[in-house]
């Protein structure tokens, strides 16, 4: 089964500075979507952003952007300019190719808690 | 508001009874989920249905649970004789099939305690 591994429990960042999450995950498959989601407090999970494996150049919106190393398996958000509003809960998911007449399911990592500091 | 709706947001319960949560996906979505997010952890695939069809069950979905979605559109999610440690934030979401990624929408969650 694929693993999604976010080491970073918790971190800090200052308003107006800029963070990176990291997050590996295992898998043999080619293809294959990344995803981050942002979790605020007692609020439904968000998409931030979304990177398709076969296509090489980092996805990016807005102040949120992806450093995809795919021979790694590495999938890091960097936030920039950081915003008060940008602490939640960050979550880095993995999700393969649907087989025919079937589907993938999504997993998981454990998250990130983002504190972002006036 | 066409986001996913969960309804009860919270529910305690003692231990032994019966709980049903309901979840209502985008409307034009086929596919719905269900998870289960204990602290601390990622959300963790319960289920799945493709319209009215549930195509697949994770081992976490013991006997004690069941889940409908008559007519393709809601869904409910019944845990019979609860245990304590079915307390957990319970999240549905849904997609459309359309959707290359098949990115999923979030509901806010229903969060269940068992005393």
């Amino acid at each position: 089964a694929q693993t999604v591994t976010q080491s970073q429990p918790e971190m800090s960042v200052q308003e107006a500075e800029t963070v990176t999450l990291s997050c590996t995950y295992d898998t043999s498959e080619s293809d294959y979507y990344l995803f981050w989601y942002k979790q605020p407090p007692s609020r439904q999970m968000i998409l931030v952003i979304r990177q398709e494996a076969y296509k090489q150049q980092n996805a990016t919106e807005n102040r949120f952007s992806v450093n995809f190393q795919k021979a790694a398996k590495s999938f890091s958000l960097k936030i920039s300019d950081s915003q008060l509003g940008d602490a939640a809960m960050y979550f880095c998911a993995y999700r393969g190719e649907d087989p025919p007449n079937n589907f993938n399911k999504f997993y998981f990592g454990s998250g990130t808690k983002l504190n972002v500091k006036p | 508001d066409t986001g996913v709706s969960q309804d009860p947001r919270h529910k305690i319960t003692k231990r032994g009874q019966n709980v049903t949560f309901r979840c209502d996906p985008i409307s034009e979505h086929n596919r719905l989920y269900w998870y289960r997010q204990t602290l601390g952890q990622g959300p963790e695939f319960l289920t799945y249905f493709q319209n009215e069809a549930q195509l697949e069950k994770s081992r976490l979905l013991s006997d004690r649970f069941s889940a409908e979605r008559p007519k393709g559109s809601f869904s409910t999610l019944e845990i019979q004789r609860t245990e304590q440690g079915d307390s957990a934030m319970y999240l549905c979401a849904s997609s459309l099939r359309a959707d290359s990624s098949y990115e999923q929408y979030f509901g806010p969650g229903t969060r269940l305690t068992v005393t």
